[in-house]
């Protein structure tokens, strides 16, 4: 059973446009939410991660939005560039992060020129 | 580099071999992690080590996979019987005391034949 549903499977945006991607959960002791970007042939490196006492997150482009009692929350990348052009997942965990990770599908975004 | 550090990075072998992968965490991490992600699909919790002590393992650890981490630094992953179903990308991750942030290693990609 996939504790995070992630969506959409892949997105491609025009160079400067808004990337947005969405992750929902069910079990409500998670209490940390990361996203990671991973490119071809790396492991996953943090982007931003935010709490359940925030309603929202920003660092440089990108931005988390969260909501709890939608059991959502989704990135939005702002002033999208090619070098973003890589897979993001979203992940859950208990413990403030520090038990495991619970991963999304993830999501493959493609910025054109 | 103080990063996560995994060896080997690929590994290829005959279905039936043992095969072991070390994971050198970033110094000071008392926390480790093991993951598998196979192709399109976000990590998959495997275990998890806080110093030498492992806390917590998946079902998907079978009787075939064993970890140590002897002396709460560096990791060992061990396969034993590869099935061609073990092929995979097989992650590393660390974190410090008191959880937070977990940073990946590149991953050693797993090929069973």
């Amino acid at each position: 059973q996939q504790q995070v549903k992630q969506s959409p499977q892949s997105l491609i945006v025009q160079k400067g446009g808004i990337s947005i991607i969405n992750c929902a959960y069910e079990n409500t002791a998670f209490d940390y939410f990361p996203w990671y970007q991973q490119f071809p042939g790396k492991g996953p490196a943090l982007l931003i991660a935010i709490r359940p006492d925030v309603s929202e997150k920003k660092e440089g482009r990108f931005t988390i939005s969260f909501n709890k009692s939608a059991k959502q929350f989704s990135l939005h990348i702002m002033d999208s560039q090619p070098g973003d052009s890589a897979t993001y997942f979203c992940a859950a965990s208990m413990g403030s992060g520090a038990n495991n990770l619970f991963f999304g599908t993830g999501t493959r975004l493609t910025v054109i020129p | 580099d103080t990063g996560v550090s995994q060896d080997p990075r690929h590994k290829i072998t005959k279905r039936g071999q043992n095969v072991t992968f070390r994971c050198d965490p970033i110094s000071e991490h008392n926390r480790l992690y093991w993951y598998r992600q196979t192709l399109g699909q976000g990590p998959e919790f495997l275990t998890y080590f806080q110093n030498e002590a492992q806390l917590e393992k998946s079902r998907l650890l079978s009787d075939r996979f064993s970890a140590e981490r002897p002396k709460g630094s560096f990791s060992t992953l061990e396969i034993q019987r590869t099935e061609q179903g073990d092929s995979a990308m097989y992650l590393c991750a660390s974190s410090p005391p008191g959880g937070g942030t977990q940073y990946f290693g590149p991953g050693t990609r797993l090929t069973v034949l």
